[in-house]
C-alpha cells in the first residue's frame, strides 16, 4: 500500500463547478501538506501549503487537513478552463526519511467551457 | 526573481550510456532535491543536497548519483542507462533554513528518453 493515496481521475467538470480533490495517507509523521498543480509537460507549481490540521483559503482555492482522519482536500470554487491540469498532493514530516516530499499519484482535472 | 532552471530540457540516449543533468536553484536557496516522474510510478524522490552534502536519499539504485556545488547548483548523473530510466527528471529548490517542511519550488524538468 502506498503512503499517499490519491484518486487519479480523470475528473471532468463544467466551468463554474466546485471541484473537490482528496488524498489519504498512512504515515502519522507527516506534518506539512501541499497541493501542486502541473500543466502538461511542465514542472509542478505550488498552490497551497498547510501545516498540521486546519483550513487555508487563497482566492478560489481552499485546502483542508484532517490529521485525525489522515485526509486532506483541495476545493476549487468557480472552476475555470485554465484550471485544467493534474493536481498533486504532497506531504512531509520533520525528521528522518519523512522529511522528503511524498507525492500522491495526481488527479487529472478537465474543466469544460 | 528567476525560477529554478534545468538543462537540458530534452535528451535522447541509448541503453548503457550515461547522462548528466543540471539544475540551478532560485537565488538564495540552499537545498536542491531531485525527483523522477513517470506515468506508472508518479513523482519519486531521488535525493536532496544541502551545502554540498547529500542530506537525504530515496530508494534508487547506485546508478543514480548527484552533487552540489558551492553556488548551490546541482547535477545528477545516471550511469549505465536502462529503458526504465526514461522519465521526467525534476529539480526543486528551497531555502531549507530548518531542513523540514520547506516549500519546494520546481523547475520545468528534463525529459529523458532512453532507446
Amino acid at each position: 500500500q502506498k503512503e499517499v493515496e490519491q484518486d487519479p481521475g480523470p475528473l471532468s467538470v463544467p466551468e463554474g463547478a466546485i471541484v473537490s480533490l482528496n488524498c489519504t495517507y498512512s504515515n502519522s509523521a507527516f506534518q506539512y501538506f501541499m497541493w501542486y498543480r502541473q500543466y502538461s509537460r511542465k514542472g509542478p507549481e505550488l498552490l497551497m501549503y498547510t501545516y498540521s490540521s486546519g483550513n487555508k483559503e487563497d482566492g478560489r482555492f481552499t485546502a483542508q487537513v484532517d490529521k485525525s482522519s489522515k485526509y486532506i482536500s483541495l476545493f476549487i470554487r468557480d472552476s475555470q478552463p485554465s484550471d485544467s491540469a493534474t493536481y498533486l498532493c504532497a506531504m512531509s514530516g520533520v525528521s528522518g526519511s519523512a522529511r522528503q516530499l511524498t507525492f500522491g499519484s495526481g488527479t487529472q482535472l478537465t474543466v469544460l467551457p | 526573481k528567476a525560477g529554478v532552471t534545468q538543462t537540458p530540457r530534452y535528451l535522447i540516449k541509448t541503453r548503457g550510456q550515461q547522462v548528466t543533468l543540471s539544475c540551478s536553484p532560485i537565488s538564495g536557496h540552499r537545498s536542491v532535491s531531485w525527483y523522477q516522474q513517470t506515468p506508472g510510478q508518479g513523482l519519486q524522490f531521488l535525493f536532496e543536497y544541502f551545502s554540498e552534502t547529500q542530506r537525504n536519499k530515496g530508494n534508487f539504485p547506485g546508478r543514480f548519483s548527484g552533487r552540489q556545488f558551492s553556488n548551490s547548483r546541482s547535477e545528477m548523473n545516471v550511469s549505465t542507462l536502462e529503458l526504465g530510466d526514461s522519465a521526467l527528471y525534476l529539480c526543486a529548490s528551497s531555502l531549507s533554513t530548518s531542513g523540514s517542511g520547506e516549500t519546494q519550488y520546481f523547475g520545468p524538468g528534463t525529459r529523458l528518453l532512453v532507446l
